[in-house]
C-alpha cells in the first residue's frame, strides 16, 4: 500500500497570505490527523477528522481550519498568515483505534 | 492535560553501544507510539505499545501501563539509528483522538 502523501512539500508564502496543504491518507483509513512541529513547541495537534467530520481539535486559533472529503482526503487552510507559522505541518491517518501513520510533512515558511 | 516526559534530551554514543530511552507519562492512555524522526523531518512508527514488550531487530520498546511509563531500548546502534525519537500518547477517555508527543530524545550515533 502506498503510504500517507503529503502535498506540496515545501511552500513559500508572505504575511497575511493564505495557504491550503493536502493530505491523502492510507488506502482504507478514515482518520486524518494533523500537527504542527516547531523547534520552540514541538509537535502539537492541530486537529483529527472521520469520516468528513471533525473529531477533536487543539488549542488554535480559528485562522487554522480543515476538511476531509468523502474519500478521506484532507486539507488544511491556514489564513491570515504569520511569521510564527512557519513550521512543519504533518499529517497522519490510521484505521480506528490504533497505529497512526505520518506522512513526509510540508515545510511552510512564512517571510 | 496528559504531561509526557522523555529522558534524556540528548544523547551521543559509539557505533554499537546500547541505549534506553524513557517516556514518563502523567495519566492513564488508550495508545502509546514510538516513533524516529529522520534528518527530513519524517516520524517512522517504531512500536505500537499502550502495554506489553514487543521487539523489532535490534529495538525492542517496554510499557508498563499501571506505572505510566514505556522504554526504548536500542541495541548495537547504528549511525543510521541517529536522530530524534519521540513518545507519543493518546489520552485515555472518549472523545480524545489525539496524540500528546513528548520533547524527543535526541541520539547520535558516532561511527
Amino acid at each position: 500500500k502506498a503510504g500517507v502523501t503529503q502535498t506540496p512539500r515545501y511552500l513559500i508564502k508572505t504575511r497575511g497570505q493564505q495557504v491550503t496543504l493536502s493530505c491523502s491518507p492510507i488506502s482504507g483509513h478514515r482518520s486524518v490527523s494533523w500537527y504542527q512541529q516547531t523547534p520552540g513547541q514541538g509537535l502539537q495537534f492541530l486537529f483529527e477528522y472521520f469520516s468528513e467530520t471533525q473529531r477533536n481539535k487543539g488549542n488554535f486559533p480559528g485562522r487554522f481550519s480543515g476538511r476531509q472529503f468523502s474519500n478521506s482526503r484532507s486539507e488544511m487552510n491556514v489564513s491570515t498568515l504569520e511569521l510564527g507559522d512557519s513550521a512543519l505541518y504533518l499529517c497522519a491517518s490510521r484505521t480506528s483505534q490504533e497505529t497512526q501513520y505520518f506522512g513526509p510533512g510540508t515545510r511552510l515558511l512564512v517571510l | 492535560g496528559i504531561q509526557v516526559e522523555q529522558s534524556p534530551p540528548d544523547l551521543i554514543l559509539q557505533e554499537g553501544a546500547n541505549s534506553t530511552l524513557r517516556c514518563n507519562f502523567s495519566d492513564s492512555v488508550n495508545n502509546l507510539q514510538w516513533f524516529h524522526q529522520n534528518p527530513w523531518g519524517q516520524l517512522i512508527n517504531l512500536f505500537y505499545i499502550p502495554s506489553g514488550t514487543k521487539q523489532n531487530g535490534r529495538l525492542s520498546a517496554t510499557t508498563v501501563a499501571t506505572e505510566r511509563y514505556s522504554l526504548l531500548y536500542i541495541s548495537s546502534s547504528q549511525t543510521t539509528d541517529s536522530g530524534v525519537y519521540f513518545c507519543a500518547v493518546e489520552p485515555k477517555g472518549s472523545g480524545t483522538y489525539k496524540y500528546i508527543f513528548g520533547t524527543g530524545t535526541r541520539l547520535k550515533v558516532l561511527a
